[in-house]
């Protein structure tokens, strides 16, 4: 069955500390992938995506992720994490090139202490 | 990219009643999407618009409870029907497909969510 899975629910980090949230899926063939982030009572931005090419990608406030077809893994990491940071981060997976259809793990959510 | 609105915000409604949330893109879209989040849960998707046709809606979803309507490429509306405390979540709509935008699958941005509260 196909499925994404945040092993993670909470995470602890110091402001400055590299910060890394796991994400895996289970697919038969290599899925789109994307990271979503959710500041309190805000709505879903979009971090970053990968559908194909280097497996490493860029995405916005200095985060990037890394595409493992080995580990069908799609991790965030983001080097020195700023208060602001401070959110909930959703992987979501689209198992179809065809109907956007997107299916979201758990979330993680990252605490950034002083 | 696209922006996204949706009205009312949040709302708090008495049991029974019913409540319809507008979502609005500033730019012409192939396909929304609307998704519930329950408190301190992840989003589930209930169903998906697209114009010209009727919405098509996941497991555990169905259209006498949740009817949608998409009568054009930047519009959509989505309305919770005879509430019942259950139906507190956010309610979340999105876009994706962005005509003029790549095929196949797409980015999909989202609207702020309107939080309801049904007593």
């Amino acid at each position: 069955a196909q499925s994404v899975t945040q092993p993670d629910i909470h995470i602890t980090v110091s402001e400055g500390a590299s910060l890394e949230l796991r994400c895996n899926y289970s697919y038969g063939a290599t899925p789109y992938l994307f990271w979503y982030v959710q500041s309190p009572g805000q709505g879903l931005q979009l971090l970053l995506k990968y559908f194909s090419g280097d497996t490493l990608v860029q995405g916005i406030k200095g985060f990037e992720a890394e595409f493992k077809r080995s580990q069908s893994s799609f991790n965030l990491r983001k080097p020195s994490v700023h208060w602001s940071d401070a959110a909930e981060y959703f992987c979501a997976v689209a198992f179809s090139s065809n109907d956007y259809k997107l299916s979201f793990g758990a979330g993680t959510t990252v605490t950034v202490r002083a | 990219s696209a922006v996204i609105s949706q009205k009312p915000s949040r709302d708090i409604c008495q049991r029974g009643t019913s409540l319809t949330i507008q979502c609005q893109v500033d730019s012409q879209v192939t396909m929304m999407f609307w998704y519930r989040q329950q408190p301190g849960q992840s989003l589930t998707l209930i169903a998906t618009a697209n114009q010209g046709s009727e919405a098509t809606y996941e497991s555990g979803f169905v259209i006498d409870k949740f009817p949608i309507s998409r009568p054009n490429l930047t519009f959509s509306t989505l309305t919770v029907s005879n509430m019942s405390p259950e139906d507190s979540s956010i309610y979340l709509c999105s876009a994706g497909g962005l005509a003029g935008g790549l095929g196949g699958t797409d980015t999909q941005y989202f609207g702020p969510g309107t939080r309801l509260t049904v007593l």
